[in-house]
């Protein structure tokens, strides 16, 4: 199996409910990200893991957990969500090469299909 | 503050009437632009980086263009099959800054 591959691709959950989005790329990228996509919004950025290290953190709510066991692998922990998560989130991967001497991201990201997650 | 406007937000369009999708930003020094595309129920697809003003990218139908505040992407006698959303993103000129992403433009050619 090639490139990014996420599952589920569908998820409804109640507000009390504990569930996982797991993420897997077979491309050899080192770095992986979590996006939100909301309906009339821009892509926003979540979580970025870059050599299995997370480098940036979007102020996103604690009810969001991720956790990066190796470069292939990525999961998205959700407890305790509200209505308004409801979205697609997306999985993408990237190689992280130096920028200028220091280590950057490139903006060529390779995306999963996503979750679409309802929170009723 | 690094900002991506995309216009129109949808666009309509005949089979073989050519047009161009806009993306306008402002950003702290350009890393590089990009322009993806993303069909419904799947995540978005990468198909250009733009890195420099003057820059052209071209693949099929495709062209992309930047200056230093905006990029096109011109569709020639497009075809249904190239209905879709379009994405412009930016990176910024620091170390570790990911991409900032515009709403989008969602495509429709009809034959």
């Amino acid at each position: 199996e090639t490139g990014v591959t996420q599952t589920p691709r569908h998820l409804v959950m109640g507000m009390t409910n504990k569930k996982s989005l797991k993420c897997e790329q077979h491309l050899g990228h080192n770095a992986m990200y979590w996006y939100k996509q909301s309906a009339k919004k821009p892509l926003e950025l979540m979580f970025v893991y870059s050599l299995e290290e997370r480098v940036e953190n979007n102020s996103v709510p604690s009810r969001f957990s991720p956790e990066c066991p190796n470069s292939s692998h990525l999961f998205l922990h959700l407890h305790t969500l509200q209505p308004e998560d409801s979205a697609l989130y997306l999985c993408a991967s990237s190689q992280d090469r130096m920028w200028r001497g220091e280590v950057g991201l490139l903006g060529k990201l390779f995306f999963g299909s996503g979750t679409q997650l309802s929170v009723l | 503050e690094d900002q991506v406007t995309q216009s129109p937000e949808a666009l309509r369009l005949q089979e073989g009437e050519s047009s161009s999708l806009n993306c306008s930003y402002t950003v702290s020094g350009l890393r590089g632009l990009f322009w993806y595309r993303q069909d419904p129920g799947k995540g978005p697809e990468f198909l250009f980086t733009l890195y420099s003003a003057g820059e052209e990218k071209e693949k099929e139908r495709l062209k992309a263009t930047l200056t230093k505040k905006e990029s096109f992407l011109h569709i020639t006698a497009p075809k249904p099959e190239d209905s879709a959303t379009y994405l412009c993103a930016v990176q910024a000129n620091q170390a570790g800054t990911a991409l900032i992403f515009g709403k989008g433009t969602t495509l429709s050619v009809s034959s």
